[in-house]
């Protein structure tokens, strides 16, 4: 079993749809990271949370640390939300990552 | 300002040779990561450089792997002895600092990657 589990491994949605990604960890971490990767390969950090809540623009990212649980919710989906969302969980310290195999969405007009 | 950037953009080499591939960060930035990213695969932590600390070289996949920071600044990883398992895009990031409470100044900037194909 992965260490970062994410689901589901592929989602197809609507525009303005609501999408919510989810990650569930089975290591002690420092913090959980969610990336995205356009279909270029380039990455952009997303979030980087340890506990509560976070909002930028469409994208909300949360997590439960007891339940070692994450999930990335895009809010009115749009297509150019078309792209991979990776989870990495930071170990405890905070230098190593441990990557999510990664969703790959697909926003449709 | 100018972001991570990354050289050679691609590079193909020989079974056997050794590569060297060079990070830039932004200007700045404490902490540096490398990762790599194989062919249908995910992400890879490979090392990780904290000011003037020893790197966490946890992530690297062999001896055949080194790293080294300079001046706290650009960094160069280098494969000795490339197998055709090392084919992958080789990915680095820098933040201001690394992760402490979640704020701006962890956020990671990926360079654009170097694409190695060895044959």
């Amino acid at each position: 079993k992965n260490e970062v589990e994410q689901s589901p491994q592929n989602l197809t949605a609507q525009e303005g749809e609501f999408i919510t990604i989810n990650c569930s960890y089975s290591v002690g971490i420092s913090a959980l990271h969610w990336l995205q990767q356009h279909p270029g390969g380039g990455i952009v950090s997303l979030f980087m949370l340890s506990s509560g809540k976070k909002k930028h623009g469409r994208l909300i990212a949360t997590i439960n640390i007891q339940e070692k649980h994450s999930s990335l919710h895009i809010t009115a989906s749009h297509p150019r939300d078309s792209a991979v969302y990776i989870c990495a969980v930071l170990n405890t310290n905070a230098g190593k990552s441990t990557f999510g195999d990664g969703t790959t969405l697909t926003v449709k007009p | 300002g100018a972001g991570v950037s990354q050289s050679p953009s691609n590079k193909v080499t020989e079974k056997g040779k050794d590569v060297e591939l060079r990070c830039d960060p932004i200007s700045g930035h404490t902490a540096l990561y490398w990762y790599r990213q194989s062919l249908g695969q995910g992400l890879e932590f490979l090392i990780y450089f904290q000011g003037n600390s020893a790197p966490d070289k946890s992530g690297l996949p062999s001896d055949r792997f080194s790293a080294e920071r300079t001046g706290g600044s650009v960094s160069t990883l280098t494969i000795q002895r490339t197998q055709q398992e090392d084919s992958a895009v080789y990915l680095c990031a820098s933040s201001l600092a690394p992760y402490s409470a979640g704020g701006p100044q962890e956020t990671q900037y990926f360079g654009p990657g170097t694409r190695l194909l060895v044959l």
